[in-house]
């Protein structure tokens, strides 16, 4: 039962243009949904997060967008760069005192120089 | 601030043998997670501690893990004895409930031979 998924395993950008990763979940119960990035051989690097009582928190160049009645999470980074290459993982967080965060599988993104 | 700190980063063993992984936890966070992270994989979450305590450890498997957390502070993963399968990272991660933010460490990468 893969409540939070990334169907698409990658995604290829220009640089200068959007990249947008998106991320869909199953259970309405979770408060808090993030974004990740994760180079080889280190680990997960918190990049954004939103509350489910909001539907878009902005930081710089990244953006997420909830959509709740879609169950839809995306990131929006623009411009790309070639240093955000990496995998990003979308995760939430279960509501009501379980603090559980469920990660999805993850979008490899190569920005093209 | 100093982050989430993980050792070894890395550690090669033979099947049978035992392993121990360490995480110091960032100052302040009384929720301390370990995650198993295979290739291709989202980090699936071992064990939750809320300060000392280990209040999710379903999907630890329990015959041959087990984790403590020392004084609600520091805390160790240990395998006995390793098998084939559990070559993977060994992520540990914090967080403060109501910030709804997760950090992780670097990681700890085991193969086991």
């Amino acid at each position: 039962d893969q409540q939070v998924k990334q169907n698409s395993p990658s995604l290829s950008v220009q640089e200068g243009r959007i990249s947008i990763l998106n991320c869909d979940y199953t259970n309405s119960m979770f408060d808090y949904f993030l974004w990740y990035k994760k180079y080889p051989a280190e680990g997960p690097t918190f990049l954004i997060s939103i509350s489910s009582i909001k539907d878009k928190n902005e930081d710089g160049r990244f953006t997420v967008f909830l959509n709740k009645s879609a169950k839809h999470l995306s990131l929006h980074i623009v411009p790309s760069q070639p240093g955000d290459s990496a995998v990003y993982f979308c995760a939430a967080r279960g509501a009501s005192g379980t603090y559980k965060y469920i990660f999805g599988t993850g979008t490899r993104l190569k920005v093209l120089a | 601030e100093a982050g989430v700190v993980q050792s070894p980063r890395y550690k090669i063993i033979e099947k049978k043998q035992p392993v121990a992984f360490w995480c110091n936890p960032i100052s302040g966070h009384n929720t301390l997670y370990w995650y198993l992270q295979n290739l291709g994989q989202g980090p699936e979450l071992l064990i939750r501690y809320e300060n000392e305590e280990a209040v999710d450890d379903s999907q630890l498997p329990k015959d041959r893990f087990s984790a403590e957390r020392l004084k609600g502070v520091d805390s160790t993963l240990k395998i006995q004895p390793a098998e084939l399968g559990d070559s993977a990272v060994y992520l540990c991660a914090s967080s403060l409930v109501r910030t709804g933010e997760l950090f992780f460490g670097e990681g700890s990468r085991l193969t086991v031979l």
